[in-house]
C-alpha cells in the first residue's frame, strides 16, 4: 500500500508569490490534514479535510487555504508569500474518521527568498 | 499552542543502551501517537496508544500511558545508530473536532556507535 505522497519535495519561491502544494493520502483514507514545521514554532496544525469539507482550522492567516477533492487528494495554497512562511509542510492522512493512526508524507520544503 | 511537553529535549546514549523519553499533556485525550523524524524529513508513525490502554509494544518500542498523570513514555530498547532522530508525541484531544493532532516539542536522540 502506497504511503502519503507529497509533491513537490522542494520549492523555492519569491516573496509575494503564491504556491500550491499537493498531497495524495493513503488509499481509503478520507481525512487529510496539513501541518507546518519550523524551528521556532515546531509542528503546528493548519487545517483538516474530511470528505471534501474543512473540518478543522488552525490559527493561521487567511493566506493559507486548502481544499480536498472527491478522490481525497488535497492541495494547500499559500498566497502572498512572506519570508516567515519558509518551513517544512507536512500532510497527513488517517482513516477511522480521523481517530486512528495518522500517517505523514515526506513533506514539502518551502523556501521563500 | 503545544499541548505536549517532552522530556528530555535531548538525549545522548551509546549503541545497545535503552532510551527513554517522556511526554506530558494538559487536557484529556482520545489517543496519543509517537513519531520519529530524521533530519528534515517526514514523520514516521511509530505507535498509537488509546486513552483506555496502559501499555503497548512494537518491536523494540514500548509505550506507556498514564491518563491520571497525563503522561506517556516511549522506551527504545537496545538502541542502534539508526535510531538517531527526533521523537515527537502527538495527542488527539477528546473534545477535538476531527483529527487535529497537537505536538510536543520533541526529543532529539543521538545514538553513538
Amino acid at each position: 500500500k502506497a504511503g502519503v505522497t507529497q509533491t513537490p519535495r522542494y520549492l523555492i519561491k519569491t516573496r509575494g508569490q503564491q504556491v500550491t502544494l499537493s498531497c495524495s493520502p493513503i488509499s481509503g483514507h478520507r481525512s487529510v490534514s496539513w501541518y507546518q514545521q519550523t524551528p521556532g514554532q515546531g509542528l503546528q496544525f493548519l487545517f483538516e479535510y474530511f470528505s471534501e469539507t474543512q473540518r478543522n482550522k488552525g490559527n493561521f492567516p487567511g493566506r493559507f487555504s486548502g481544499r480536498q477533492f472527491s478522490n481525497s487528494r488535497s492541495e494547500m495554497n499559500v498566497s502572498t508569500l512572506e519570508l516567515g512562511d519558509s518551513a517544512l509542510y507536512l500532510c497527513a492522512s488517517s482513516s477511522d474518521r480521523g481517530r486512528g493512526d495518522t500517517f505523514f508524507g515526506q513533506g514539502t520544503r518551502l523556501t521563500v527568498v | 499552542s503545544q499541548q505536549g511537553e517532552e522530556d528530555p529535549q535531548a538525549l545522548s546514549i551509546q549503541e545497545g543502551e535503552n532510551a527513554t523519553m517522556n511526554c506530558s499533556y494538559k487536557t484529556s485525550i482520545n489517543n496519543l501517537q509517537w513519531y520519529r523524524q530524521n533530519s528534515g524529513r517526514g514523520l514516521v508513525h511509530l505507535i498509537l496508544i488509546r486513552s483506555n490502554e496502559r501499555e503497548k509494544h512494537s518491536g523494540r518500542l514500548r509505550v506507556t500511558l498514564d491518563t491520571s498523570k497525563k503522561s506517556s513514555s516511549l522506551l527504545i530498547t537496545a538502541s542502534r545508530a539508526a535510531d538517531t532522530a527526533s521523537y515527537f508525541c502527538a495527542t488527539l484531544m477528546i473534545k477535538a473536532a476531527g483529527n487535529k493532532l497537537t505536538f510536543g516539542g520533541g526529543t532529539r536522540v543521538l545514538v553513538k556507535p
